[in-house]
């Protein structure tokens, strides 16, 4: 069965830094591509940022570009996004995602609620 | 960047209703369109990918058409359980996107 497990959300301040986590399992994680997508509160679905599956490229949406990075450990199947100088506005649910490229996503994490508040 | 739009952005229907929801894209996105469905509190569930195909599994009242520019989701007979918000997302290139999304809503 095809497992992903986030972790490390929580509540920060602004300007903090948090490392989300998401431990994949069920699938053979070093050829895929992942995803991390958010869902901030009245807003709708926002790409974030995608790795592929050696790790060799990497792809930001301009919002995060130059804060966030995403990175992955092939030897643990986990994917990772580290944030730093977070803002209000990054208030959202995490998602981590596997991607089948066109096919779409069909296996998502459970979500990780970032909260960034002073 | 690829831009989508979605329309309507809200609609209400009642059990049994046919709906559309419609996504444009900023350029031509061949047939590399997918559609999400998402509820409160859980993770988007995808329904159809590459414009047409429907992912096994969802029910087959849930159909997808268009290529290049403009794609269609129809609920042919909407059930209790669709009501949602749905997102269309374009897997052409990067950066991804979704669009705005579609929240449908009981009548």
């Amino acid at each position: 069965e095809v497992q992903l497990m986030q972790s490390g959300g929580g509540l920060v301040h602004p300007g903090d830094s948090l490392r989300l986590s998401c431990a994949c399992s069920g699938f053979s994680f070093s050829t895929y591509a992942m995803d991390w997508v958010r869902l901030a509160p009245g807003q709708g679905l926002e790409w974030l940022s995608a790795i592929t599956d050696t790790g060799a490229q990497t792809f930001y949406a301009d919002s995060v570009k130059g804060r966030f990075t995403i990175s992955r450990d092939n030897s643990k199947n986990t994917l990772y996004l580290e944030m730093s100088g977070l803002g209000a506005e990054d208030t959202a649910v995490y998602y981590c995602a596997k991607s089948e490229f066109t096919r779409g996503w069909n296996y998502w994490g459970q979500g990780a609620l970032v909260t960034v508040s002073s | 960047d690829i831009q989508l739009t979605q329309s309507p952005s809200f609609l209400s229907a009642s059990v049994g209703d046919r709906v559309t929801i419609t996504c444009r894209a900023s350029q031509d996105i061949s047939s590399h369109l997918a559609w999400y469905q998402q509820k409160p509190g859980r993770a988007p569930k995808l329904l159809i990918y590459s414009a047409s195909s429907l992912q096994n599994g969802v029910p087959s009242r849930f159909g997808g058409s268009g290529s290049g520019t403009e794609f269609t989701l129809t609920i042919s007979s909407l059930q209790p359980e669709d009501f949602a918000t749905y997102y269309c997302q374009q897997l052409n290139s990067y950066p991804l996107a979704f669009g705005p999304g579609t929240k449908v809503d009981i009548k």
